[in-house]
């Protein structure tokens, strides 16, 4: 049974342009959370979405950053116009229903580094 | 507003001995509480958690973590270290009252736990 599955693993991309992070979440999981991990910080709460809908973004940055969790497909973390400050691992966990009470299943991260 | 804090960086144990790693919490009303573990350039995996019950909860590796509610805190303990439990250990905490989102895990900022032979 496979975990949460994030890609890619690395991503390098220049200042100004575009990195879009995936995330397929296990089977039968259909809440989907995204967490950044800055350097020598914990995990920041972005967004959490369930099938074709944004449920909480309230720690999403208001520019630049969108995610969407398709009735089809993986989920998508999407970064515009990319800064040297979003160098960062991103981190897709996923849940099967929504609970309090439940733990996240965690992907092994996509980190981005913006030369 | 709920906050987790890990006041110690890096803990360091010889191996055989028994370990501690700190957490508090502050949160309205009563919280779950929740130990995550970190590998060199992976995910995050789920050790245990508090939701209600026997303060003394006990996990995977041999680990457990004691609910006190008056200290509000949730350390993580284990009885005998290995050198194979050196990692990044993660405190979080979900508010139970907070009507929001049931994802959002708030963490600490994450204790690194070296186990020397």
């Amino acid at each position: 049974n496979a975990g949460v599955m994030q890609n890619p693993r690395h991503l390098v991309r220049r200042r100004g342009q575009e990195a879009r992070l995936r995330c397929s979440p296990m089977k039968g999981h259909s809440h989907v959370y995204w967490y950044r991990q800055l350097p020598e910080e914990g995990l920041k709460f972005m967004v959490y979405l369930q099938k074709e809908n944004i449920i909480d973004e309230s720690g999403m940055p208001k520019e630049r950053f969108s995610a969407e969790f398709p009735k089809e497909g993986p989920s998508i973390l999407r970064i515009q116009q990319v800064v040297r400050g979003d160098s960062a691992a991103y981190f897709c966990a996923s849940s099967p229903v929504a609970s309090n009470t439940g733990e996240l299943f965690f992907g092994e991260g996509s980190r981005l580094t913006v030369l | 507003a709920q906050s987790v804090a890990q006041p110690e960086d890096q803990v360091n144990v010889a191996e055989g001995n028994p370990l501690t790693v700190k957490c508090t919490y502050s949160v309205s009303g009563n919280p779950y509480l929740f130990w995550y573990v970190q590998y060199p350039n992976r995910g995050l995996q789920f050790l245990l958690k508090y939701i209600t019950g026997d303060n003394l909860v006990k996990g995977s590796y041999g680990f457990e973590a004691e609910f006190n509610k008056s200290q509000t805190s949730f350390h993580l303990k284990k009885p005998s270290a290995l050198v194979s439990d050196s990692a990044l250990y993660f405190c979080a905490v979900r508010d139970r009252v907070y009507g929001g989102s049931q994802g959002n895990l708030i963490f600490g900022k994450g204790t690194k736990l070296s186990v020397k032979p």
